[in-house]
């Protein structure tokens, strides 16, 4: 079955802009979570998405949200981008029953300038 | 804040050399402990899952251990090759107030093996 795929692989955006990046989880993975990775970090836990609904939140400010559709596809979408927020974003879906392991998509790599 | 550390950062092995790695991390509100396999310009791919005290998990030449009183979990790789060399990541998820862990996992910075032929 198809993997996790993410959209757009590469993006190059201005200090200011706003950003959407797309995941469609595996078929029939109803929870999404989106992580960050910048140079030195491990990844980054952003928020988690089930049904539509947000159910978990890391610890990053407003400008970062995020949504879910009823096919379970994900956008995050950053505002007002700075140079920190370049980094790889991945997205990860699983059934959204806990314990069970995540599937990852290869992540898209967002550069700020 | 729930902070996750992996030692070594790097190790470099010859083809048919055992390896481990540990994975610390905070033993309250422990809920599981997830093993990845991260390999240049593909996606984490999940190794083992654990969740309870002396877990110990295998696949081919990899296993795992857990113990989560101490708030430790070893991988091991026996007969390491060169299709082996990656970034072996851990995570831990921890329930919240609410009783839950919904998603989120505390992620290590991951120790990269570079297996020599």
């Amino acid at each position: 079955k198809a993997g996790v795929t993410q959209t757009p692989r590469y993006l190059i955006k201005t200090r200011g802009q706003q950003v959407t990046l797309s995941c469609s989880p595996i078929s029939g993975h109803r929870s999404v979570s989106w992580y960050q990775q910048t140079p030195g970090q491990g990844l980054q836990f952003l928020f988690e998405y089930f049904s539509e609904t947000q159910r978990n939140k890391g610890n990053f400010p407003g400008r970062f949200s995020g949504r879910q559709f009823s096919n379970s596809r994900s956008e995050m979408n950053v505002s007002t981008l700075e140079l920190g927020d370049s980094a790889l974003y991945l997205c990860a879906s699983n059934s959204g029953t806990e314990n069970t392991e995540a599937f990852f998509g290869q992540g898209t790599r967002l550069t700020v300038v | 804040i729930l902070n996750v550390e992996q030692s070594p950062q790097s190790l470099h092995v010859q083809e048919g050399d055992s390896t481990n790695f540990t994975c610390s991390f905070p033993s309250s509100n422990f809920y599981a402990l997830h093993w990845y396999r991260w390999e240049t310009a593909k996606s984490p791919e999940a190794l083992f899952v654990m969740t309870l005290n002396g877990d110990e998990k295998k696949k081919g030449r990899i296993s795992a251990t857990l113990n989560t009183k101490e708030g430790y979990s070893y991988l091991y790789i026996k007969g390491s090759q060169p299709e082996d060399s990656a970034t072996y990541l851990c995570a831990s998820s921890h329930l919240n107030a609410g009783g839950t862990s919904y998603g989120k996992l505390t992620f290590g910075q991951g120790t990269i093996l570079t297996v020599h032929p």
